[in-house]
């Protein structure tokens, strides 16, 4: 049974719409993490927590929200959707920050 | 530049066969994982070294700290071997730690 789930697996959305990306790890994990993988840019850190608290962003655009509303969730809002936002993003999570993180399966977002 | 430069960008091996996957860091690193993404995307931790090497079955890691590479080696491929192969270097930049990815290796095996 996979341990980080990860919601929708896929998600179509239109330009200028608004989305929320759902995270869940059931590993006892204090950290988690967000990145995304497209097909212009190789796999990318977007965002660190740990015990529910922000700890590094890498995003430039804060259309990027992340959302930890229980030590296990870290979801992520997208607004105003563009095309090229199109990507997978994975969350992740490790016991600590020091430790290695493992994924999830990732949500396959499309925007037209 | 790139931080992570992996190499080759692409392989293709006949199954039973063997080859290395090489990542070089431009960058001050605390350790490297390696990892393969499957065909439905998956994302499968292979290895996580802070130095020295690690085998598991068919693969064997290797990170030198020093000279700032790390490589997979892969031996008696087999087709379920088949994927993208990332290296990632752990980055502990103001106190918070992130990864940084190659581009990737595809890997094809042929039967």
């Amino acid at each position: 049974d996979p341990k980080i789930i990860q919601k929708p697996k896929y998600l179509v959305a239109v330009t200028g719409s608004e989305k929320i990306l759902i995270c869940e790890q059931y590993l006892g994990h204090n950290a988690m993490y967000w990145y995304r993988q497209s097909a212009k840019k190789p796999l990318e850190f977007m965002f660190s927590y740990s015990y529910q608290k922000l700890m590094d962003n890498q995003t430039a655009s804060s259309r990027f929200q992340p959302q930890s509303s229980k030590k296990n969730h870290l979801d992520l809002q997208i607004t105003a959707l563009k095309p090229d936002d199109s990507a997978t993003y994975f969350c992740a999570s490790s016991q600590d920050l020091s430790q290695a993180p493992l994924f999830g399966e990732g949500t396959r977002l499309s925007v037209l | 530049g790139d931080q992570v430069e992996q190499s080759p960008s692409a392989l293709s091996l006949h199954e039973g066969t063997g080859s290395a996957l090489r990542c070089n860091f431009t960058t001050t690193m605390r350790a490297v994982q390696w990892f393969q993404q499957n065909s439905r995307g998956s994302l499968i931790n292979l290895f996580y070294l802070a130095s020295g090497t690690k085998e598991n079955g068919r693969l064997k890691s290797t990170f030198n700290s020093k000279e700032s590479y790390s490589t997979l080696h892969i031996r008696d491929a087999q087709l379920e071997d088949s994927g993208t192969y990332f290296c990632a270097a752990e980055v502990n930049t103001e106190g918070a730690d992130r990864l940084t990815f190659g581009k990737g290796t595809q890997l094809i095996i042929q039967p």
